[in-house]
């Protein structure tokens, strides 16, 4: 059974501290990788597509890798601004079908 | 600008009543998707759609139904609520091609 695993489940950070969450996967086969963003009471907002091993994507403190089993979500000197929960999800077919992980609670305390 | 949106935010319902969740996007995006979130368990896929005319079940679509008559819209309707159908709702669209999902802003709906 395909299965996406996140961990931690939550994480609080001083500001500037800097981490990396991380997203596993067990899937027959990766058509992508996709890493959200989802603020309290609001949809997921789409981060970065990563589609094979090596690969890497950077958007401001955060860059997303990709390896042959998981994917880590590094973020360099967070800010409050941060907060919110991570959210990971694959694509086993080419089907526009997700499979998500619960995600991770990010806290950046000020 | 282009949007996607849901009706109502917040919504109570007794058990056994129908309930219908609307979805209506301006991004001429022919996927559709609705997911369920609860705490545990993540975004679940309840029913999806390739384009008008065209629906397909997801994972937990037990006790849901959708149709897609043209491109904008992708109604949810619940037939017989129940308790266990408590959960935050939200649609998804993306276009053909590897660009993720813009997801709504979601619909709370407890069954009581």
């Amino acid at each position: 059974e395909d299965q996406v695993t996140q961990s931690p489940e939550a994480l609080r950070l001083q500001e500037g501290e800097s981490s990396s969450l991380n997203c596993s996967y067990t899937v027959s086969g990766l058509r992508g990788l996709f890493w959200y963003r989802q603020d309290p009471g609001k949809g997921p907002e789409f981060l970065f597509t990563l589609y094979s091993a090596g690969e890497e994507k950077e958007k401001e403190r955060l860059k997303a890798t990709l390896t042959k089993k998981e994917s880590f979500l590094h973020i360099t000197a967070p800010k409050p601004e941060d907060s919110a929960t991570y959210l990971c999800a694959v694509d086993t077919s080419g089907t526009y079908k997700y499979i998500f992980g619960t995600g991770t609670r990010l806290k950046v305390l000020a | 600008d282009a949007e996607i949106t849901q009706s109502p935010r917040h919504k109570i319902t007794e058990t056994g009543r129908q309930v219908t969740l609307a979805c209506h996007q301006t991004w001429n995006h022919n996927n559709m998707f609705w997911y369920r979130q609860d705490l545990g368990h993540g975004l679940r896929l309840i029913h999806y759609s390739y384009g008008v005319q065209d629906t397909n079940k997801g994972e937990v679509s037990d006790g849901y139904s959708v149709s897609r008559s043209n491109t904008e819209d992708l109604p949810l309707t619940l037939e017989s609520a129940a308790s266990s159908q408590t959960s935050v709702y939200f649609c998804a669209s993306s276009p053909a091609g590897d660009y993720g999902y813009t997801f709504g802003s979601g619909t709370r709906l407890t069954v009581v």
